[in-house]
C-alpha cells in the first residue's frame, strides 16, 4: 500500500526550514528518502531501518517512528538546492518499493 | 564505483510503433533491477523488477514487457505503443531491495 506524504508541497524562503511526513496504515518495517530535481532522476538521501531511529545529511535529516507507522524529513535552513520533489519509500513483498506520491519544495531567495 | 546507465535519453514514437528501451549497470554483480514510469508532475509507477537474470515480476499488467538476458542488462519494450505510454522511465539498481540507484531516464513522448 503506498505510503502517504504531507503535505504535498511546501513554499519556503531561503533559510526557512521544512517538515514532510511520510505515514503508512500498515507497519513499517523500513523507510527510504529520496530527492528529484526538475528534469532528473531522483537521488538516494537516507534510509531508516529502526524505530526511533534518526539520521541527518548536511541540514537534513529524517526519524522514524515504528509504533506510530511514520518517518518525518527534516529540513533546516533550507537552501535554493533544496528545492525539488521529495520522496518517501518503503519496501513491499520481495525486493520492491512503494513510493509516497511525492511533496514538491519550492525555496525562494 | 556503480553507474547506471540508459538509452536513449529522449524519444519520440507514433502511437503503434514498437519500443524497445535498455538499461545497464556496472560495478556490481547480481543487483536487483527496476523499471519504473513517471507520468509529468506524478510519482514513481513500479513497472517490473527484476531479482536475476530471465525472472521477471510485473506490477502494471500493460502492454509492456520486461526482460533481463544478462546479469547488468534490463531491457523495458512494448509491441505497440499507446498515447498513454508517454512519461518519464526510469530504470534503477539496488542490492540490498532498499536504498536504489536511478538511471537518467528516458523521456518518452508517444504521439
Amino acid at each position: 500500500q503506498q505510503p502517504v506524504q504531507s503535505p504535498q508541497a511546501v513554499i519556503l524562503r531561503e533559510g526557512e526550514d521544512a517538515v514532510i511526513n511520510c505515514s503508512s496504515s500498515k507497519a513499517l518495517y523500513s523507510v527510504h528518502w529520496y530527492r528529484q530535481k526538475h528534469g532528473e532522476a531522483p537521488v538516494f538521501l537516507m534510509i531508516l531501518l529502526k524505530g526511533g531511529e534518526q539520521k541527518g545529511h548536511d541540514k537534513i535529516s529524517a526519524s522514524f517512528n515504528e509504533k506510530k507507522q511514520q518517518s518525518s524529513l527534516y529540513l533546516t535552513a533550507s537552501q535554493l538546492s533544496y528545492s525539488g520533489t521529495y520522496f518517501c519509500g518503503t519496501v513491499g513483498g520481495g525486493f520492491k518499493t512503494i513510493f509516497g506520491a511525492g511533496t514538491r519544495l519550492f525555496v525562494k531567495a | 564505483s556503480q553507474t547506471i546507465h540508459q538509452w536513449p535519453a529522449t524519444l519520440v514514437q507514433p502511437v503503434g510503433s514498437p519500443l524497445s528501451l535498455e538499461c545497464t549497470v556496472e560495478g556490481t554483480s547480481n543487483p536487483n533491477l527496476y523499471w519504473y514510469r513517471q507520468a509529468a508532475g506524478r510519482g514513481l509507477q513500479l513497472l517490473f523488477y527484476s531479482v536475476g537474470i530471465g525472472q521477471i515480476s510485473s506490477e502494471v499488467p500493460q502492454n509492456l514487457s520486461a526482460s533481463r538476458p544478462q546479469d547488468r542488462q534490463f531491457i523495458l519494450s512494448s509491441k505497440k505503443l499507446l498515447l498513454s505510454d508517454s512519461g518519464f522511465y526510469l530504470c534503477a539498481w539496488s542490492l540490498t531491495g532498499y536504498e536504489q540507484y536511478f538511471g537518467p531516464g528516458t523521456r518518452l513522448t508517444v504521439t
